[in-house]
């Protein structure tokens, strides 16, 4: 079975510009969650997906959102980027939302978006 | 919050020989998960080893095995007969028990083996 996948693997934007990154969670996965991973540091919590609603999200501003469609695959969208949005952007998708012993996540390759 | 913290940013270590990666957690939960995740230059995050907090017992996966000190908030991973392919970023992660999947990392601690 294929893994997690994401796209593009690499993306370079303006200040400004607005991004969309995709995520396609392993089959039968219906639980998805994003990360972001700023160079030198560990993953960072952005939001999770369950079943196209959005069940979690951590520290960050409105200008990130995110939306999961009815064969469980997602997309996270920055608006307005700033140079601080440079980082690693990984998804990991899991079977379920209710984080239990057998809920592992599964993490992408992920995408690294470069802002100039 | 729950924190987790990685005091070693590097780590060496002689091929065949043994290596422990420390961890440290803040939580005033009781029940939930501890992981270590390999991140490797393919960037993949790959999950190496779990620990279930009401488990007295520390896991073990093959070379790859953790102290688990609940007490001490402290949950160290020991890596065995160390393989070149070992080498990579690893991250321990914190989540809490049927509360949705968000996991809190730590730092990171980069290993690197020597031939």
């Amino acid at each position: 079975d294929a893994g997690v996948t994401q796209s593009p693997t690499h993306l370079i934007k303006t200040r400004g510009q607005q991004v969309t990154l995709r995520c396609s969670p392993i089959s039968g996965h219906k639980s998805v969650s994003w990360y972001q991973q700023v160079l030198g540091q560990g993953p960072q919590f952005i939001f999770q997906y369950y079943e196209k609603e959005e069940r979690g999200r951590g520290n960050f501003p409105d200008r990130f959102s995110a939306r999961q469609f009815p064969n469980y695959s997602s997309e996270l969208n920055v608006n307005a980027l700033l140079l601080g949005d440079s980082a690693l952007y990984l998804c990991a998708s899991s079977l379920y939302l209710t984080g239990g012993a057998a809920d592992t996540q599964y993490f992408g390759p992920g995408t690294r978006l470069t802002v100039l | 919050a729950q924190t987790v913290t990685q005091s070693q940013p590097e780590m060496s270590v002689q091929e065949a020989e043994t290596v422990t990666l420390s961890c440290t957690y803040d939580t005033s939960e009781s029940d939930y998960y501890l992981f270590w995740y390999k991140q490797p230059p393919s960037r993949q995050m790959i999950l190496v080893i779990r620990q279930e907090a009401y488990k007295q017992q520390n896991a073990t996966e093959n070379r790859f095995s953790v102290n688990f000190q609940k007490a001490a908030k402290s949950f160290s991973l020991k890596i065995s007969d160390s393989q070149l392919g070992d080498a990579a970023m690893y991250f321990c992660a914190y989540r809490r028990r049927n509360a949705g999947n968000m996991l809190t990392f730590g730092g990171g601690t980069r290993l690197m083996v020597k031939p």
